[in-house]
């Protein structure tokens, strides 16, 4: 069965500071997708980004990058010169192509101090 | 697109009275996925959609709650009778398959007194 685990349940930064929030899943496809959403104070979910287990690629979209690791099964989440803007609770996510399966992660409750 | 719809926003109600929750989601997603957050349990999946057919309900907690999908366009979700513990925000989010990223509604918040 799948399972996405986020063993930082809270993490306080000052700004400015970088940030890695880590996600490490558990999957016996080979074909298989990674998420992660941001639920910051207002409470809506907002997705953020979406990669296939074919593309180890790191990806960066500004302050964001994502480093994803088959070999270590993770895909861990940065956050670049961190701003108040970023308290949040993030949330990593994984679904399987074999099967009508998906699993959400814990989630992070990241705070950024002034 | 208006993105998901989610409707009521905020709902209070008393003990036993039953809630009914809806939710458009955006148009050509086929599945549609309803969960409950709260504080102690975090974010559950209780059901979701393809193509207006439930496909896993495992996560409705109990027969008090009921889904609904009509048509492509609308779905509710009931709780009769509603007690204190399903105070919680509800949410609503829709997607082109499971292994696309899903699109989440902005929830209802649901005080049960």
């Amino acid at each position: 069965a799948q399972k996405v685990t986020q063993a930082q349940t809270e993490i306080s930064v000052v700004e400015k500071e970088d940030v890695t929030l880590d996600c490490v899943y558990e999957t016996r496809d080979t074909t298989y997708y990674l998420f992660w959403y941001k639920q910051p104070p207002s409470g809506e979910l907002v997705f953020l980004i979406r990669r296939n287990s074919f593309d180890e690629q790191n990806e960066i979209s500004g302050r964001y990058s994502w480093n994803f690791q088959k070999s270590t099964s993770s895909f861990n989440f940065t956050i670049t010169a961190s701003q108040v803007v970023d308290s949040a609770v993030y949330f990593c996510a994984l679904s399987e192509a074999g099967g009508q399966n998906f699993v959400f992660g814990p989630g992070t409750r990241l705070s950024v101090l002034p | 697109d208006a993105g998901v719809i989610q409707s009521p926003r905020h709902e209070v109600t008393e003990m036993g009275q039953e809630v009914t929750l809806r939710c458009k989601p955006i148009s050509g997603h086929d599945y549609l996925f309803w969960y409950r957050q709260t504080m102690m349990r975090g974010l559950e999946l209780l059901i979701y959609f393809n193509n207006n057919v439930p496909i896993d309900d495992s996560g409705m907690p109990e027969d008090r709650f009921s889904a609904k999908m009509p048509n492509a366009s609308f779905s509710t979700l009931k709780i009769q009778p509603s007690e204190p513990r399903d105070s919680a925000v509800y949410f609503c989010a829709s997607s082109l398959e499971t292994v696309y990223e899903q699109y989440f509604g902005p929830g209802t918040r649901l005080t049960v007194t």
